[in-house]
Formats: C-alpha cells, sequence, structure tokens
C-alpha cells in the first residue's frame, strides 16, 4: 500500500548544531505535509506544515522542504538543543481523504551535549 | 495552538473487561475525531474517524465491534476497547482538525496495559 517512509531511524548531533530530517513519500495524490514531534509517553506536537503549492516553508528555528519531483520531504532544525530531542514523524493528507493523516516510520533525534 | 484532552492518561485492567477513553477539544468544536493505536518504537496508525451525529469510519482490519467509537457532541469523542486482552495493550491517541483547517491537534495520549 501506499506509505510515507523515513531514511533514518536515529539521527545524532551535537548541540548547536544544525539537524535535517528526511522523509520520502509514495502517494502523489497528497496535497499537505506535516511534522509532528512526539516526546516519549506523549501525544505527537504540531511542528510545521506546508502545502503541495509550495517547496518551502520557514518556522521557528525549523525548515520544511518539499520536492515534489523525488517525492521527498525533510525539516531542517538550525542550532539544535537538547530539548529537540524526540522523534519526528513525517505525515501526509491525500487530497479529498477528509484530513487523514498517514504517518511515516519516525526519525529518533539525539542531541548530544 | 488548540488543545485536546484524554482521559485517562494511563489505566489498567484485566483481560476481559471493558476500558473507554474520552477524547474532548477543549476550546474548539470538533465534528471529525481520528483515534489511533501507536505500539512501542512504531508509528501512529489510524484505527478509525469519529464523525460527530453519525458511525465511525473504520480503517481495514480494525473491528468496530471490538472498538466502539461514540462522538457523541461537538467536543467529546471516546473509544471503548470491549473485552480487552493483553494484546490491546498500546497507547491510544486522538486527534481533531481544528475548524476547515488540515491542521490536526493531537491529544496527549492514554497508555493501555491489559493484565
Amino acid at each position: 500500500g501506499e506509505s510515507v517512509g523515513l531514511h533514518l531511524p536515529t539521527l545524532s548531533v551535537q548541540e548547536g548544531d544544525n539537524s535535517i530530517i528526511n522523509c520520502a513519500y509514495s502517494n502523489s495524490a497528497s496535497d499537505y505535509f506535516i511534522w509532528y514531534k512526539q516526546e516519549s509517553g506523549k501525544g505527537p506536537q504540531f511542528i510545521i506544515d506546508i502545502r503541495s503549492n509550495m517547496d518551502k516553508r520557514q518556522g521557528q528555528r525549523v525548515t520544511v522542504l518539499l520536492n515534489k519531483t523525488v517525492k521527498h520531504l525533510s525539516l531542517q532544525i538550525a542550532a539544535t538543543q537538547p530539548g529537540d530531542s524526540a522523534v519526528y514523524f513525517c505525515a501526509e493528507s491525500p487530497m479529498d481523504s477528509s484530513y487523514k493523516l498517514i504517518f511515516g516510520s519516525g526519525t529518533r533525534l539525539l542531541v548530544r551535549p | 495552538g488548540a488543545v485536546v484532552s484524554q482521559h485517562p492518561s494511563w489505566v489498567i485492567c484485566k483481560s476481559g473487561t471493558s476500558v473507554k477513553i474520552e477524547c474532548r477539544s477543549l476550546d474548539f468544536q470538533a465534528t471529525t475525531m481520528f483515534w489511533y493505536r501507536q505500539f512501542p518504537k512504531q508509528s501512529l496508525m489510524l484505527m478509525a474517524t469519529s464523525n460527530e451525529g453519525s458511525k465511525a469510519t473504520y480503517e481495514q482490519g480494525v473491528e468496530k465491534d471490538k472498538f466502539l467509537i461514540n462522538h457523541a457532541s461537538l467536543t467529546l469523542s471516546t473509544l471503548t476497547v470491549t473485552s480487552a486482552h493483553p494484546e490491546d495493550s498500546s497507547f491510544y491517541i486522538c486527534s481533531a482538525p481544528v475548524g476547515r483547517t488540515d491542521t490536526q491537534y493531537f491529544g496527549p495520549g492514554t497508555r493501555l496495559t491489559v493484565l
């Protein structure tokens, strides 16, 4: 079936460095993409989203890039902090899916002090 | 952002009993809510779509008689795990889209342990 997947299950970065988390999606009908952060024992927390008519969107310390040609999504975190340590999920919403989200497998980000 | 709450945050029950989990949108109305299940070190899997005033829509492979969903009001959806068994032990999370946007906010999750 169609799915959203990630290239790296675990990413370890030095505090202060930039982090890049990648995601591949396969549903060409998806028109909305979201990144969520999930800390242990908690629900996912919205980070940033992007629609398919854009290729880049910036937030506070985060940037999401969308490459529709290769069906690739990435999350960039600038100046990574210990509080950024968590599991990050990308999710896609296929067009006309009534807000359903399909989640990727997740990447664990570990920030070294 | 919008706030979604869940109750209880964790529950332990005996095999064969039923457990009800509540999902509430605290500062907005939600005609649609979603229920997910997450096993340890895995991603979220959509179980069903809860629709206010109508029947829930279940994803393929999810037993509707096992996981009863009731969307009684615009701010409350409940998930009842009936005749729970140890394999039902999981982290159950609900979400709701805000208004007519795609942005979904998630509850804090409910940890269910079936002995």
